[in-house]
C-alpha cells in the first residue's frame, strides 16, 4: 500500500464547477501536508501546505486536512480551464511522500 | 527572479552512457532534492541533500549519483547501472528545516536511445 493514495483520473468539469480533490494517507506520523499544481512538461509548483487538521485558504484554492480519517481535499471554486493540470497532494514528517496526482480537466 | 534552472529540457543517452543533468538555485536554500517522475508513478525521490558536502539516498538511488560541493549546485548523474533511465527529472529546494514549501525546475526529460 502507497502512503499516499490518490485517483489518478482524469476528473472533468465545467468551468465554473467547484472542485474537489482528495488524497488518503496511511502513516499517522505525517505532520505536514502539501498541494502542487503541474501543467504537462513543467515542474510542479506548490499551492498550499499546511501543519494542522483544518481548513486554510488562498484565494479560491482551499486545503482541508482531516487528521482522524488521514483524508485530504483540495477544493477549487470558480474552476477555469487555466486550472487544467495535474494535482498532486503530499504529506510527510521529514522528507514528503507524494501521491500519483490527479489530472483535471475544465472544459468551456 | 529567484528559482531553480534545470538543464537541458531534453536529454538522449545512449545504451551504456554515462549523462549530468543539471540543477542550479539563487533561493539561497540550504536542502535540494532529486524527484524521478514516470507515468502513473508520482514523484520518487532518487536523493537529497540537507547541506554542502553531503547528501543521502532517497528511495530509488541506484545506479545514480550526486555531488553538493557548492550550495547552489546540485548534479544528478545517471549512471549506465540504471537500467531503465528514461523518465522525467525533477530539482526541488527548500529552506531546510521545517520549511516545507518545495520549489520545483522545471524538469528534464531523459530518454534512452
Amino acid at each position: 500500500q502507497k502512503e499516499v493514495e490518490q485517483d489518478p483520473g482524469p476528473l472533468s468539469v465545467p468551468e465554473g464547477a467547484i472542485v474537489s480533490l482528495n488524497c488518503t494517507y496511511s502513516n499517522s506520523a505525517f505532520q505536514y501536508f502539501m498541494w502542487y499544481r503541474q501543467y504537462s512538461r513543467k515542474g510542479p509548483e506548490l499551492l498550499m501546505y499546511t501543519y494542522s487538521s483544518g481548513n486554510k485558504e488562498d484565494g479560491r484554492f482551499t486545503a482541508q486536512v482531516d487528521k482522524s480519517s488521514k483524508y485530504i481535499s483540495l477544493f477549487i471554486r470558480d474552476s477555469q480551464p487555466s486550472d487544467s493540470a495535474t494535482y498532486l497532494c503530499g504529506g510527510g514528517s521529514y522528507i514528503p511522500t507524494f501521491g500519483r496526482g490527479t489530472s483535471l480537466i475544465v472544459h468551456p | 527572479d529567484g528559482g531553480i534552472t534545470q538543464s537541458p529540457k531534453y536529454l538522449f543517452r545512449k545504451e551504456g552512457q554515462n549523462v549530468t543533468l543539471s540543477c542550479e538555485q539563487n533561493l539561497n536554500h540550504d536542502a535540494m532534492y532529486w524527484y524521478r517522475q514516470d507515468p502513473g508513478q508520482g514523484l520518487r525521490l532518487i536523493y537529497y541533500s540537507q547541506i554542502v558536502n553531503d547528501f543521502q539516498k532517497g528511495d530509488i538511488a541506484e545506479g545514480y549519483s550526486v555531488s553538493r560541493e557548492k550550495k547552489e549546485s546540485f548534479p544528478l548523474t545517471v549512471t549506465s547501472a540504471q537500467k531503465n533511465p528514461t523518465a522525467f527529472y525533477l530539482c526541488a529546494s527548500t529552506r531546510g528545516g521545517l520549511d516545507y514549501g518545495y520549489t520545483f525546475g522545471s524538469g528534464t526529460r531523459l530518454t534512452v536511445v
